[in-house]
């Protein structure tokens, strides 16, 4: 199956700064990139949805100001949590989809602890 | 709007021992069904992708099945190990590439 990686693995931040995700699709090109947070014993939340070179489609709820998403590459999407709470201390995991896989693969993780 | 099921929520074994997961879903217009293992702090592991036209994939010790018409799927493991613990998530997609439905997870134990 495809690769995609996200870096960093684990952050540990100050309340009120930002902090960025990075998620790369390795040897595909994705179209399609999800942003999803879990917490602790859950399941996944689907956060937002972002296809190359459009804006983001954020789920209900989601607060777009703060959870800023760019996908300006085939291979690229940055999730930014912006201004930082303890409450956004979460496990945020991307997937990336293309036109030659009929599946989401994904990447394995990001631990955002805000202090 | 689609809901994922799993039951249950958690399963303790002894290793060797053959058992098997469900996933149900309300919606039964779906393009594919996937099951995926998260390891603790990990992200997703894809094992099995079922499309809608499919009865069953497999893959090793693992089975999956799927009955559309009922909204079910099962995840069969066969001789269960203490390797095999970990949480199982089932997730349903609508259309192609659109987004994917994750059920809560079974969290399962192979004790030695």
């Amino acid at each position: 199956g495809a690769v995609v990686s996200q870096h960093p693995s684990r952050v540990i931040c100050k309340s009120g700064t930002s902090v960025k995700i990075e998620c790369r699709s390795l040897d595909f090109q994705a179209t399609t990139m999800f942003w999803y947070r879990q917490f602790p014993k859950q399941s996944l939340m689907l956060m937002a949805t972002s296809n190359e070179g459009s804006k983001a489609t954020y789920e209900q709820g989601v607060e777009k100001d703060k959870f800023l998403i760019n996908h300006a590459s085939l291979t690229l999407s940055t999730l930014t949590v912006t201004s930082a709470h303890p409450e956004d201390s979460s496990f945020y995991i991307c997937s990336a989809s293309g036109q030659v896989y009929n599946e989401q693969f994904f990447g394995p993780g990001t631990r955002l602890t805000v202090l | 709007k689609q809901e994922v099921t799993q039951i249950p929520a958690a399963l303790s074994v002894p290793e060797g021992e053959n058992l098997v997961l469900n996933c149900s879903f309300t919606d039964s217009a779906i393009y594919n069904l996937q099951w995926f293992r998260q390891d603790p702090g990990k992200g997703l592991t894809s094992l099995l992708l079922i499309q809608s036209s499919q009865r069953e994939q497999t893959s090793g010790r693992l089975n999956a099945s799927l009955d559309k018409s009922s909204g079910r799927s099962t995840l069969y493991i066969a001789a269960s190990q203490p390797g095999d613990s970990a949480t199982y998530l089932c997730a349903v997609r609508e259309t192609s590439g659109s987004r994917l439905t994750f059920g809560e997870g079974t969290q399962l134990t192979v004790n030695p």
